[in-house]
């Protein structure tokens, strides 16, 4: 089946704009993550949804990035005033749910934000 | 101090050479340990997986784990123009969160 898709691979924006990333998980994951992942660095958490819920944000790093997932499916992560600090690549991963070291986190290829 | 160091350094082979590399954590309470591979403009995907210490062997590729020095490595043997990514090394946290390494860029050259 298919695996994790983003949109869009590529974004730039100016600084002080808004943007949304959008994640399609693959199906019959519960379980979805954002990660961002700055060159040359490993990736970050930014925050983890079990469902609808966001079980864990604490890796969102201040009050403009926020994420939703109202269906349990399909995800956007939402940056607003944004900040050249924000350039990064987006990552974004499902897993089935069942947690533990089996539930395998499967990572889309990214959305690649540039803030000029 | 990270929960994960991974030395960045690339790393450049030739063919058939055995690839060592390695990540130190701090973090007693991670129990899960895991390699990804990534390739340009992709996202990582999973090589290998392991919970004890020990080693762990699939085809090429041998994880081992070293709880009580909180070390952990992967050793790629004979390696292939197609190994050449970047290795990053993970652990699993609370609430399924991945702690990674900075990753090492392997080249294996011809």
């Amino acid at each position: 089946g298919a695996g994790v898709s983003q949109t869009p691979s590529n974004k730039v924006t100016e600084k002080g704009k808004y943007v949304e990333l959008r994640c399609d998980p693959i199906s019959g994951h519960t379980a979805l993550y954002w990660y961002r992942q700055s060159l040359g660095q490993g990736p970050e958490f930014l925050i983890y949804f079990q469902g609808t819920g966001a079980a864990d944000d604490s890796g969102l790093p201040n009050d403009r990035f926020f994420a939703v997932r109202p269906e349990g499916s399909v995800s956007t992560l939402k940056i607003q005033r944004t900040e050249r600090g924000d350039s990064a690549v987006y990552l974004c991963a499902s897993s089935s749910g069942a947690g533990g070291l089996t539930d395998t986190q499967y990572f889309g290829p990214g959305t690649r934000l540039t803030v000029l | 101090q990270k929960e994960v160091e991974q030395d960045p350094g690339p790393l450049s082979v030739p063919e058939g050479a055995i690839v060592s590399l390695n990540c130190t954590y701090s973090n007693s309470a991670f129990q899960y340990f895991m390699w990804y591979r990534q390739y340009s403009r992709k996202g990582p995907e999973l090589l290998m997986y392991t919970y004890s210490s020990g080693n762990k062997e699939d085809g090429r590729f041998t994880a081992q784990v070293d709880k009580s020095s909180k070390y952990i490595s992967l050793f790629i043997r004979d390696s292939q123009p197609s190994d050449s990514a970047t290795y990053l090394c993970a652990m699993l946290g609370g609430n399924n969160r991945l702690a990674f390494g900075k990753g090492n860029q392997v080249v294996v050259i011809p």
